[in-house]
């Protein structure tokens, strides 16, 4: 079975530049979560979403972010305009409910860098 | 936020020792879960320990459980090149959502 398919897997550009990451969930998983990691912060979750319906968004630093999940196959993350601190990793993790329950399967991520 | 937070945050042991790493948190939990990344990859799910569990058992991996001390360890025993990689707990905090630790960087040396 395909897992959770993420892209690209590295994006390098310029600050003030709009950044989209793409993200496709296993079938069947209701829920969807956008994760960013970096040495500083860890893991940190910005968004989730159950039947591609945004559910929490506190984890969302800021305007210059915002997520959709048009339909049950895919979701995207964008920012704009990028700055050099969202630099960091960004994961696409899906599961079949929510809670601490079941796995989550993540994606091989989204390496950015902003220059 | 981090709930969970593990412990040592750097392990480095010989290919056949054990490895164990331990994780405390913070509030209440259902469930605690292990995962591990391998450099460049994303994290991949280990196992499952509910609350009302103290010990589990999946393949050269044992985790415990004590929930009057909110903390949880993971063995790894006869270890391999091939565990070298980060490890992380996660809780359950509020539901829905997974908090994670900071993560034990683990090194085999052949």
């Amino acid at each position: 079975d395909a897992g959770v398919i993420q892209s690209p897997r590295h994006e390098v550009t310029e600050m003030g530049q709009e950044v989209t990451l793409r993200c496709k969930p296993i079938s069947g998983h209701d829920y969807l979560f956008w994760y960013r990691q970096t040495m500083m912060r860890g893991l940190e979750l910005l968004i989730y979403f159950n039947n591609n319906v945004p559910i929490d968004d506190s984890g969302m630093p800021e305007d210059r972010f915002s997520a959709k999940m048009p339909n049950a196959s895919f979701s995207t993350l964008k920012i704009q305009p990028s700055e050099p601190r969202d630099s960091a990793v960004y994961f696409c993790a899906s599961s079949l409910v929510g809670g601490g329950n079941q796995p989550q399967h993540f994606g091989d991520g989204t390496r950015l860098s902003i220059l | 936020s981090q709930q969970g937070e593990e412990d040592p945050q750097a392990l480095s042991i010989q290919e056949g020792e054990n490895a164990t790493m331990n994780c405390s948190y913070k509030t209440s939990i259902n469930n605690l879960q292990w995962y591990r990344q391998n450099s460049g990859r994303g994290l991949v799910h280990l196992i499952l320990i509910r609350s009302n569990e103290r010990e589990k058992h999946s393949g050269r991996l044992r985790v415990t459980l004590d929930t009057s001390k909110k903390s949880s360890s993971l063995l790894i025993t006869a270890s391999r090149a091939a565990d070298t990689a980060s490890y992380f707990c996660a809780t359950d905090e509020s539901g829905y959502k997974l908090s994670f630790g900071a993560g034990t960087t683990v090194t085999v040396r052949a």
